[in-house]
């Protein structure tokens, strides 16, 4: 199993452009997550999704689209980038859990953005 | 506001010392969960406490969750260097299906 993989590994975009980030997995998990990664922070949810068709908005979803139209992928679109946008993201899938929620999230390597 | 904020943000041990870090959280969860992540890595989970569960070993690590008070912690016990990492603390709260991560804690263990 490959796990959780996303593309590109590092990408450097400018003002206004727009980009997806690419998030596959190979275990058949129900559960998909985006996360951004600020210096020195903790991860804060951007988009969810508990199952294909399905997606929800997190934490921080304002000027990213998601869709889930498989249970594999869970691609993430920048709209217009902004510099604000620089990060690091992380895409990461699970499982339902016998007791309701989640399992152990299980998380991809994740992508380098720089917005200029 | 993040769910969760882990304490202390810095710890700085010896080899063979125990590293406590701790995590409090504001809403009634379903799990707590602790990840550990190493400089510019991806996340790795270690270590899933139901809320009806108050101890939970798995090798040298040890998580205790206090519903009451809202708080969970994470003992590493001989820590060695390759410890060194960054802990954080994450948390589905009840109703929802958000795993909202606390701000971290670094771990630097020195030989």
């Amino acid at each position: 199993n490959a796990g959780v993989t996303q593309t590109p590994k590092f990408q450097v975009l400018k003002t206004g452009q727009s980009m997806t980030l690419q998030c596959a997995q190979d275990m058949n998990h129900e559960y998909m997550s985006w996360y951004r990664q600020d210096p020195g922070m903790g991860l804060r949810l951007i988009h969810y999704s508990v199952g294909a068709g399905i997606t929800d908005q997190g934490e921080v979803p304002n000027g990213y689209n998601v869709s889930r139209s498989t249970t594999e992928d869970f691609p993430l679109r920048l709209l217009s980038a902004a510099p604000s946008q620089t990060s690091v993201y992380f895409c990461a899938s699970s499982y339902p859990a016998t007791s309701g929620s989640y399992n152990e999230q299980f998380f991809g390597p994740g992508t380098r953005l720089t917005v200029l | 506001s993040q769910q969760g904020e882990e304490d202390p943000q810095a710890l700085s041990i010896q080899e063979g010392e125990n590293a406590t870090m701790n995590c409090s959280y504001k809403t009634s969860i379903n799990n707590l969960q602790w990840y550990r992540q190493n400089s510019g890595r991806g996340l790795v989970h270690l270590i899933l406490i139901r809320s009806n569960e108050r101890e939970k070993h798995s090798g040298r690590l040890r998580v205790t969750l206090d519903t009451s008070k809202k708080s969970s912690s994470l003992l590493i016990t001989a820590s060695r260097a390759a410890d060194t990492a960054s802990y954080f603390c994450a948390t589905f709260p009840k109703g929802t299906d958000k795993l909202i991560f606390g701000t971290g804690t670094r771990l630097q263990v020195f030989p």
